[in-house]
């Protein structure tokens, strides 16, 4: 079975550091979305890319996170400088197509990588 | 207030029990209604979809009330392997069509 690729699985940085993140989507996905998901939390979008772009990255904060898929199929999700409160994991999924409807385009996610800030 | 809200939990079950979580959600654009499984340390996968005539798949039961914006999951004959942390999902449609998720409930099945 396909699966998201993510690393690294985990990821221990001081504050004020930088970290990237990667992440390879499911063969033929089109569709690509980052969540954060604090403890005890649900995951929160960060960013949504239909092939390249950029769909939606209302909540991403642009001041320290920024976010790629230039060729759009693998993506790097990047944050300088970290920030105690940047702990979490965090999530890549892809799914078919952005614009299908949510019943038939299941998003699929990667194992995530824990980052801890120091 | 958030957008969607669950039992908190954790819910204790020995083996065989029934139990049930509730799930409310705001945005009455909301059009579709998942609940995903998320077993510790692990990324969440979709567990089942949640239809307005109610949908069973084996032992999970899962219902959908639009007047009351209010979804549940109901597991029959619980096993040690539910054991999971159980997330409440939304579509949101209007604007940025995106997945809002509960902070899920946690269940701890035990001999």
């Amino acid at each position: 079975e396909a699966e998201v690729a993510q690393s690294p699985r985990y990821k221990i940085t001081e504050k004020s550091q930088a970290v990237a993140f990667w992440c390879d989507p499911i063969s033929g996905h089109a569709t690509l979305y980052w969540y954060r998901q604090i403890l005890g939390q649900g995951p929160e979008l960060l960013v949504q890319f239909q092939d390249e772009s950029v769909v939606d990255d209302s909540q991403l904060p642009k001041d320290r996170f920024s976010a790629e898929r230039l060729k759009g199929v693998d993506s790097t999700l990047k944050i300088q400088p970290a920030e105690l409160g940047d702990s979490a994991m965090y999530l890549c999924a892809s799914s078919l197509r952005y614009g299908l409807a949510p019943s038939t385009d299941t998003q699929y996610f990667g194992p995530g990588t824990r980052l801890t800030v120091l | 207030r958030k957008e969607v809200e669950q039992d908190p939990g954790p819910f204790n079950v020995p083996e065989g029990a029934t139990v049930a979580f509730n799930c409310t959600y705001s945005n009455s654009a909301s059009q579709s209604f998942f609940w995903y499984r998320q077993d510790c340390r692990k990324e969440p996968k979709l567990l089942m979809s949640v239809y307005s005539s109610g949908n069973e798949d084996g032992r999970f039961t899962a219902q959908l009330n639009r007047a009351s914006q209010y979804i549940s999951l109901l597991i029959r004959d619980s096993k040690l392997s539910d054991s999971a942390t159980y997330l409440c999902v939304v579509w949101r449609d209007g604007g940025y069509n995106k997945l809002i998720f509960g902070a899920g409930t946690r269940l701890a099945v035990h001999p």
